[in-house]
């Protein structure tokens, strides 16, 4: 079964600094697909970027870009600039693209703060 | 832009009461999921639904769980007979691919059971 952990249970970054949160998982297939997802205090489930595991280049949204490193099995998400309003929990998840596992795997989660 | 709606967005009921938690997923997407969030702990997968069937269920999704698509827009989770261990955030979710392009959540439903 794939497993996706995340091993920082909490962040924290000063406003318009840089901060990178960890995720790694575990599968044996080759082919799926990667997400970051932002849950606010309003707890609702927001994506921020995706990463298919077929494209070497990594993925950027804006101020948000993630570092894949396949072989490692290592995904992390970057945030440039930091903003109050990034200040969420951060879910990394997992999804094979074949076959017929249709579910998001979901890590623990790392609890960003951003300090003023 | 499109987005997942979901009611109520706050549920309290009795130990042992049925529920319904409502969505209505995006309109041209075609598969539709329910996860759930138990306070504090991490988001896992209930079930998954595309043309009017199961597609894949967790070992969450027990007897007492069931899904319905009744008029084509509303996507409804009905749990029969409520446990306290019932007590989470319940999203729904839908896509237009099957995950491609990245589940589009709701705001979720917290279901209080007392």
């Amino acid at each position: 079964a794939q497993t996706v952990t995340q091993s920082q249970p909490e962040m924290s970054v000063q406003e318009a600094e840089t901060v990178t949160l960890s995720c790694t998982y575990d599968t044996s297939e080759s082919d799926y697909y990667l997400f970051w997802y932002k849950q606010p205090p309003s707890r609702q489930m927001i994506l921020v970027i995706r990463q298919e595991a077929y494209k070497q280049q990594n993925a950027t949204e804006n101020r948000f870009s993630v570092n894949f490193q396949k072989a490692a099995k290592s995904f992390s998400l970057k945030i440039s600039d930091s903003q109050l309003g990034d200040a969420a929990m951060y879910f990394c998840a997992y999804i094979d693209s074949g076959g017929s596992n249709y579910k998001l795997t979901f890590g623990k989660g790392t609890l960003l703060t951003v300090n003023p | 832009e499109p987005e997942v709606t979901q009611t109520p967005s706050h549920q309290v009921t009795q130990m042992g009461q049925e529920v319904i938690l409502r969505c209505v997923p995006i309109s041209n997407h075609l598969y539709f999921y329910w996860y759930r969030q138990i306070l504090g702990q991490k988001v896992e997968f209930l079930v998954s639904f595309y043309n009017n069937e199961i597609s894949e269920k967790s070992e969450i999704f027990d007897d007492q769980f069931s899904v319905e698509r009744p008029d084509g827009s509303n996507f409804t989770l009905k749990i029969r007979s409520t446990k306290l261990e019932d007590s989470a955030m319940y999203f729904c979710a839908s896509s237009e691919a099957r995950q491609l392009g990245g589940l589009h959540f709701g705001n979720g439903t917290r279901l209080t059971v007392t």
